[in-house]
Protein backbone atom coordinates (compact mmCIF):
# COMPACT_ATOMS: atom_id res chain seq x y z
CA UNK A 1 0.00 0.00 0.00
CA UNK A 2 1.19 3.21 -0.31
CA UNK A 3 3.47 5.07 2.40
CA UNK A 4 3.09 8.47 4.29
CA UNK A 5 6.03 9.47 6.09
CA UNK A 6 5.70 11.92 9.14
CA UNK A 7 8.76 13.23 11.09
CA UNK A 8 9.70 13.61 13.76
CA UNK A 9 7.39 10.76 15.35
CA UNK A 10 8.00 12.80 19.13
CA UNK A 11 9.04 16.49 19.79
CA UNK A 12 9.22 18.44 23.11
CA UNK A 13 9.57 21.92 22.86
CA UNK A 14 9.16 25.01 25.43
CA UNK A 15 6.59 27.21 25.44
CA UNK A 16 6.53 30.05 22.48
CA UNK A 17 8.72 28.28 20.08
CA UNK A 18 8.09 27.10 16.74
CA UNK A 19 8.06 23.40 15.70
CA UNK A 20 7.89 22.08 11.94
CA UNK A 21 6.18 18.62 11.00
CA UNK A 22 6.39 16.81 8.07
CA UNK A 23 4.21 15.14 6.02
CA UNK A 24 5.81 12.97 2.74
CA UNK A 25 4.11 10.70 0.47
CA UNK A 26 6.66 8.19 -0.29
CA UNK A 27 5.62 6.16 -2.94
CA UNK A 28 3.00 8.47 -4.65
CA UNK A 29 1.97 12.05 -5.64
CA UNK A 30 -0.50 13.74 -3.33
CA UNK A 31 -2.22 16.50 -4.76
CA UNK A 32 -4.31 16.71 -1.62
CA UNK A 33 -2.91 15.72 2.28
CA UNK A 34 -4.90 16.68 5.41
CA UNK A 35 -4.04 17.76 9.23
CA UNK A 36 -5.87 16.36 12.22
CA UNK A 37 -5.47 16.52 15.97
CA UNK A 38 -6.00 13.85 18.40
CA UNK A 39 -6.37 14.60 22.07
CA UNK A 40 -5.67 11.47 24.85
CA UNK A 41 -9.33 9.01 24.34
CA UNK A 42 -10.78 11.27 21.43
CA UNK A 43 -11.22 10.63 17.67
CA UNK A 44 -9.39 12.79 15.19
CA UNK A 45 -10.30 16.35 14.63
CA UNK A 46 -9.38 17.47 11.21
CA UNK A 47 -7.58 20.95 11.41
CA UNK A 48 -6.88 21.74 7.71
CA UNK A 49 -6.57 20.37 4.13
CA UNK A 50 -3.96 21.43 2.14
CA UNK A 51 -3.38 21.38 -1.72
CA UNK A 52 -0.52 21.59 -3.73
CA UNK A 53 0.22 24.84 -4.65
CA UNK A 54 -2.60 26.75 -3.02
CA UNK A 55 -4.01 28.20 0.52
CA UNK A 56 -4.61 25.58 2.80
CA UNK A 57 -8.25 25.39 4.10
CA UNK A 58 -8.63 25.52 7.80
CA UNK A 59 -11.39 24.19 10.18
CA UNK A 60 -13.52 26.25 11.75
CA UNK A 61 -12.16 26.85 15.04
CA UNK A 62 -8.68 26.44 13.79
CA UNK A 63 -6.37 29.61 13.74
CA UNK A 64 -4.84 29.62 11.00
CA UNK A 65 -2.08 32.34 11.48
CA UNK A 66 -0.88 29.33 14.48
CA UNK A 67 -1.24 26.75 12.62
CA UNK A 68 0.68 26.93 9.43
CA UNK A 69 0.57 25.12 6.14
CA UNK A 70 2.73 24.61 3.12
CA UNK A 71 2.10 21.79 0.76
CA UNK A 72 4.78 23.15 -1.81
CA UNK A 73 5.39 20.09 -4.10
CA UNK A 74 3.16 17.13 -4.41
CA UNK A 75 4.81 14.50 -2.08
CA UNK A 76 5.64 17.35 0.85
CA UNK A 77 3.30 18.78 2.92
CA UNK A 78 4.42 20.69 6.55
CA UNK A 79 2.36 21.81 9.48
CA UNK A 80 4.20 24.73 11.68
CA UNK A 81 2.93 25.48 14.91
CA UNK A 82 3.95 28.55 15.75
CA UNK A 83 4.37 30.37 19.06
CA UNK A 84 3.22 26.56 20.74
CA UNK A 85 1.49 26.80 23.88
CA UNK A 86 1.23 23.80 26.38
CA UNK A 87 -2.24 23.63 25.39
CA UNK A 88 -1.35 22.81 21.77
CA UNK A 89 0.30 19.47 23.31
CA UNK A 90 -1.90 17.10 21.19
CA UNK A 91 -1.04 14.13 18.39
CA UNK A 92 -0.75 15.71 15.59
CA UNK A 93 -1.41 12.97 12.24
CA UNK A 94 -1.17 13.69 8.58
CA UNK A 95 -3.05 11.80 5.77
CA UNK A 96 -2.20 12.18 2.00
CA UNK A 97 -4.90 11.15 -0.58
CA UNK A 98 -3.49 9.46 -3.72
CA UNK A 99 -4.14 11.27 -7.26
CA UNK A 100 -5.56 8.45 -9.83
CA UNK A 101 -8.36 6.06 -8.89
CA UNK A 102 -7.79 6.00 -5.25
CA UNK A 103 -8.34 9.53 -5.50
CA UNK A 104 -11.82 8.90 -6.98
CA UNK A 105 -12.66 6.60 -3.75
CA UNK A 106 -10.92 9.16 -1.44
CA UNK A 107 -8.99 6.36 0.13
CA UNK A 108 -6.36 8.20 2.57
CA UNK A 109 -2.90 6.93 3.67
CA UNK A 110 -2.08 8.58 7.31
CA UNK A 111 1.50 9.37 8.79
CA UNK A 112 2.49 7.75 12.22
CA UNK A 113 1.69 10.92 13.60
CA UNK A 114 3.91 13.15 15.86
CA UNK A 115 3.46 13.62 19.19
CA UNK A 116 3.83 16.95 20.17
CA UNK A 117 4.48 18.17 24.11
CA UNK A 118 4.87 21.93 25.07
CA UNK A 119 6.36 22.38 28.26
CA UNK B 1 -21.47 13.48 4.81
CA UNK B 2 -23.33 11.02 6.08
CA UNK B 3 -23.55 10.43 9.73
CA UNK B 4 -22.15 7.21 11.17
CA UNK B 5 -23.16 5.59 14.54
CA UNK B 6 -21.19 2.09 15.73
CA UNK B 7 -21.16 0.33 19.00
CA UNK B 8 -18.17 2.36 21.28
CA UNK B 9 -16.70 -1.13 22.60
CA UNK B 10 -16.79 -4.37 22.05
CA UNK B 11 -14.82 -7.28 23.50
CA UNK B 12 -13.84 -11.13 21.93
CA UNK B 13 -11.10 -13.50 22.11
CA UNK B 14 -8.58 -14.76 19.93
CA UNK B 15 -9.70 -17.06 17.19
CA UNK B 16 -13.43 -15.59 17.19
CA UNK B 17 -15.03 -13.79 14.03
CA UNK B 18 -15.68 -10.30 14.96
CA UNK B 19 -18.67 -8.20 13.39
CA UNK B 20 -18.49 -4.12 13.50
CA UNK B 21 -21.65 -3.07 12.51
CA UNK B 22 -22.18 0.49 11.51
CA UNK B 23 -25.56 2.76 10.60
CA UNK B 24 -25.23 5.25 8.22
CA UNK B 25 -29.20 5.75 7.30
CA UNK B 26 -28.31 9.37 5.10
CA UNK B 27 -25.61 7.48 3.10
CA UNK B 28 -25.86 9.48 -0.10
CA UNK B 29 -25.95 7.87 -3.86
CA UNK B 30 -22.13 8.69 -4.58
CA UNK B 31 -20.64 7.49 -1.37
CA UNK B 32 -18.41 5.02 -0.24
CA UNK B 33 -18.00 3.06 2.80
CA UNK B 34 -14.36 2.93 4.23
CA UNK B 35 -12.90 1.33 7.41
CA UNK B 36 -9.65 2.32 9.13
CA UNK B 37 -7.96 0.59 12.03
CA UNK B 38 -5.81 2.58 14.80
CA UNK B 39 -3.80 1.49 17.37
CA UNK B 40 -2.38 3.81 20.16
CA UNK B 41 -0.56 6.56 19.27
CA UNK B 42 -0.34 5.41 15.55
CA UNK B 43 -2.49 7.00 12.49
CA UNK B 44 -5.23 5.17 11.00
CA UNK B 45 -4.70 2.17 8.58
CA UNK B 46 -6.85 1.35 5.90
CA UNK B 47 -8.30 -1.36 6.19
CA UNK B 48 -11.20 -2.07 3.44
CA UNK B 49 -13.28 0.19 1.12
CA UNK B 50 -16.82 -0.60 -0.34
CA UNK B 51 -19.86 0.93 -2.39
CA UNK B 52 -22.29 -2.49 -2.19
CA UNK B 53 -22.55 -6.05 -1.85
CA UNK B 54 -19.57 -7.50 -0.47
CA UNK B 55 -15.97 -6.56 -0.33
CA UNK B 56 -13.33 -8.96 0.67
CA UNK B 57 -9.17 -8.45 1.02
CA UNK B 58 -6.76 -10.25 3.24
CA UNK B 59 -7.44 -8.43 6.00
CA UNK B 60 -11.43 -8.14 6.09
CA UNK B 61 -14.79 -8.82 4.58
CA UNK B 62 -17.47 -5.63 4.36
CA UNK B 63 -20.88 -6.75 4.43
CA UNK B 64 -23.34 -3.80 2.79
CA UNK B 65 -26.98 -4.81 2.04
CA UNK B 66 -28.95 -2.99 -0.59
CA UNK B 67 -30.15 -0.26 0.84
CA UNK B 68 -26.88 0.54 1.98
CA UNK B 69 -27.86 2.05 5.44
CA UNK B 70 -25.40 0.02 7.42
CA UNK B 71 -22.15 -2.08 7.19
CA UNK B 72 -20.70 -4.91 8.62
CA UNK B 73 -16.93 -5.45 8.83
CA UNK B 74 -16.05 -8.66 9.35
CA UNK B 75 -12.49 -9.69 11.08
CA UNK B 76 -12.04 -13.55 10.81
CA UNK B 77 -10.51 -15.40 13.79
CA UNK B 78 -9.10 -12.46 15.36
CA UNK B 79 -5.57 -12.47 17.24
CA UNK B 80 -4.55 -9.90 20.56
CA UNK B 81 -2.92 -7.48 17.62
CA UNK B 82 -6.36 -7.09 16.59
CA UNK B 83 -7.33 -5.14 19.76
CA UNK B 84 -7.73 -1.49 18.33
CA UNK B 85 -10.12 1.60 17.72
CA UNK B 86 -12.28 1.11 14.41
CA UNK B 87 -13.65 4.08 12.40
CA UNK B 88 -16.09 3.46 9.74
CA UNK B 89 -16.54 6.21 7.26
CA UNK B 90 -18.47 7.75 4.77
CA UNK B 91 -17.95 10.32 2.37
CA UNK B 92 -19.08 11.62 -1.03
CA UNK B 93 -16.14 12.09 -3.56
CA UNK B 94 -16.51 15.00 -5.55
CA UNK B 95 -14.02 16.83 -7.52
CA UNK B 96 -14.17 20.46 -8.40
CA UNK B 97 -10.28 21.05 -8.83
CA UNK B 98 -9.33 21.75 -5.43
CA UNK B 99 -12.11 20.02 -3.70
CA UNK B 100 -11.24 18.20 -0.53
CA UNK B 101 -13.45 14.88 0.08
CA UNK B 102 -13.08 15.55 3.81
CA UNK B 103 -12.68 12.60 6.09
CA UNK B 104 -14.90 12.87 9.70
CA UNK B 105 -13.70 10.37 11.88
CA UNK B 106 -16.83 9.56 14.56
CA UNK B 107 -15.87 8.14 17.84
CA UNK B 108 -15.03 4.41 16.30
CA UNK B 109 -15.30 1.31 17.99
CA UNK B 110 -12.97 -0.09 20.57
CA UNK B 111 -12.37 -3.47 20.33
CA UNK B 112 -10.70 -5.50 22.64
CA UNK B 113 -9.25 -9.30 22.12
CA UNK B 114 -8.56 -11.30 25.34
CA UNK B 115 -6.53 -14.60 25.17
Amino acid sequence: GAVVSQHPSWVICKSGTSVKIECRSLDFQATTMFWYRQFPKQSLMLMATSNEGSKATYEQGVEKDKFLINHASLTLSTLTVTSAHPEDSSFYICSAREQGWARAKNIQYFGAGTRLSVL
Amino acid sequence: LAKTTQPISMDSYEGQEVNITCSHNNIATNDYITWYQQFPSQGPRFIIQGYKTKVTNEVASLFIPADRKSSTLSLPRVSLSDTAVYYCLVGDYKYYGGSQGNLIFGKGTKLSVKP
